[in-house]
């Protein structure tokens, strides 16, 4: 079936460092991929999507490539805040049973320290 | 600003009580949403509704139910509430043919 495996965590980084979180995928079909990131206290946001094989998402100096070759969708920013520390979850669409539903990852804690 | 609105922040409640979680959304979205957020486990969808009266399973409806009577508003429903149902709750709203998601900040359920 459709699923999102992502690196358990807790992330812990000094503030300036760089983050990878990874995303791996298995899904039948071309689904669209995203990443959502949770702030403490706080529901799901957005933070960037890919709809096809190759494209970039960016936001926030966050960025993700939808790699097909390797059904990966890793989460990387160069210099990490404290602000940043969060809850990220990854998640894919696919269109299943007649609706479009989001799969998600089991999320992935990061902590940064100044 | 859009928005989903969950009327509780955080809920206690005794077993064996029913229990019911609000949303309300002003998107005039389709779509709705309930997930249930257990650490190490994600996101698990409860069930959801594509239009006014019409509701589907999700992956683990066990022991809820769900009500739409109108389109801004979705309801969870624990019949009996269970120690095993103590989690985060979240809904989330959609338009009909997309997947971009707006949630709401999440019911925290303790069932003692």
């Amino acid at each position: 079936g459709n699923s999102v495996t992502q690196m358990e965590g807790p992330v812990t980084l000094s503030e300036e460092a760089f983050l990878t979180i990874n995303c791996t995928y298995t899904a039948t079909g071309y689904p669209s991929l995203f990443w959502y990131v949770q702030y403490p206290g706080e529901g799901l946001q957005l933070l960037l999507k890919a709809t096809k094989a190759d494209d970039k998402g960016s936001n926030k100096g966050f960025e993700a490539t939808y790699r097909k070759e390797t059904t990966s969708f890793h989460l990387e920013k160069g210099s990490v805040q404290v602000s940043d520390s969060a809850v990220y979850f990854c998640a894919l669409s696919m269109f299943s049973g007649g609706y479009n539903k989001l799969i998600f990852g089991a999320g992935t804690r990061l902590a940064v320290h100044p | 600003d859009v928005k989903v609105t969950q009327s509780s922040r955080y809920l206690v409640k005794r077993t064996g009580e029913k229990v019911f979680l609000e949303c309300v959304q002003d998107m005039d979205h389709e779509n709705m949403f309930w997930y249930r957020q257990d650490p190490g486990l994600g996101l698990r969808l409860i069930y959801f509704s594509y239009d006014v009266k019409m509701k589907e399973k999700g992956d683990i409806p066990e022991g809820y139910s769900v009500s739409r009577e109108k389109k801004e508003r979705f309801s969870l429903i624990l019949e009996s509430a269970s120690t095993n149902q103590t989690s985060m709750y979240l809904c989330a709203s959609s338009p009909a043919t997309t997947t971009f998601y707006t949630f709401g900040s999440g019911t925290r359920l303790t069932v003692v």
